[in-house]
C-alpha cells in the first residue's frame, strides 16, 4: 500500500536551532517524493521535490530508499519557517498521497 | 498569469442539500485534481482529471459524490444531500501533465455543513 507517515504532529523549536521534519514512506516502485507549506492563510505551495535536489528557503531533504525516509531538514530555523509541512508521494498519474502533516512552531 | 482559483471561497449549507465547487485551472493544464483537506482526515486525493476525463475517481468517498470537466478547463465538484462529515476544504490542483508532480494548488472552498 502506498503511505506517507509524519511522526509528528508538531514540531517546537527557537529560532537559529536546526529543523528536522519527518516523513517516511511506503511505496512500490520508483517514488517522487515532495514537501509542501502551507503557511498562516495562504494556499498550499510546493516547496520542494527530490528529483531536483534543491535547496529552497535554506530547507534540503535527501531520499533515503533503504530507510524509505525524506525528511526535511534545515540547519538554522527562522520564525518565517513556521507553518504546516506536508510531505508526499506521487502516483504515476500526479495524484498525491500526503503524509498528515506537521506544524512547525519557530519560536523567538 | 492567474494561478488556479476556486468558487465559492466559503458556503455554509444545511445538511441534506446539494452544493457545487467550482474550479478554475492554469489555462493549458491538462491535469486537474480534487483534494479535501480536513482535521481529522489531513489532505485526501478525491479523484483526477486528464483532458475531460477522469481515469481515477478512487479517493470519493461515496457516491454523493460526483466531479465533471469540461472543455478540458473548468471543474465542478458536487455533493449530493451533504452531510456534516463534509465539512472541510476541498483544494483543486492543475499541472501540465500527470507525472509532472503538481506545484498549483487553490486557495480552496471552505464548506460548512450545519
Amino acid at each position: 500500500a502506498q503511505r506517507v507517515t509524519q511522526p509528528e504532529k508538531l514540531l517546537s523549536v527557537f529560532k537559529g536551532a536546526p529543523v528536522e521534519l519527518k516523513c517516511n514512506y511506503s511505496y512500490s516502485g520508483s517514488p517522487e517524493l515532495f514537501w509542501y507549506v502551507q503557511y498562516s492563510r495562504q494556499r498550499l505551495q510546493l516547496l520542494l521535490r527530490h528529483i531536483s535536489r534543491e535547496s529552497i528557503k535554506g530547507f534540503t531533504a535527501d531520499l533515503n530508499k533503504g530507510e524509505t525516509s525524506f525528511h526535511l531538514k534545515k540547519p538554522f530555523a527562522q520564525e518565517e519557517d513556521s507553518a504546516m509541512y506536508y510531505c508526499a508521494l506521487s502516483s504515476n498519474t500526479g495524484k498525491l498521497i500526503f503524509g498528515q502533516g506537521t506544524t512547525l512552531q519557530v519560536k523567538p | 498569469g492567474a494561478g488556479v482559483s476556486q468558487s465559492p471561497s466559503n458556503k455554509v449549507t444545511e445538511k441534506g442539500k446539494d452544493v457545487e465547487l467550482r474550479c478554475d485551472p492554469i489555462s493549458g493544464h491538462t491535469a486537474l485534481y480534487w483534494y479535501r483537506q480536513s482535521l481529522g482526515q489531513g489532505l485526501e486525493f478525491l479523484i483526477y482529471f486528464q483532458g475531460n476525463s477522469a481515469p481515477d475517481k478512487s479517493g470519493l468517498p461515496s457516491d454523493r459524490f460526483s466531479a465533471e470537466r469540461t472543455g478540458g478547463s473548468v471543474s465542478t465538484l458536487t455533493i449530493q444531500r451533504t452531510q456534516q462529515e463534509d465539512s472541510a476544504v476541498y483544494l483543486c490542483a492543475s499541472s501540465l501533465g500527470g507525472l509532472a508532480g503538481v506545484g498549483n494548488f487553490g486557495p480552496g472552498t471552505r464548506l460548512t455543513v450545519t
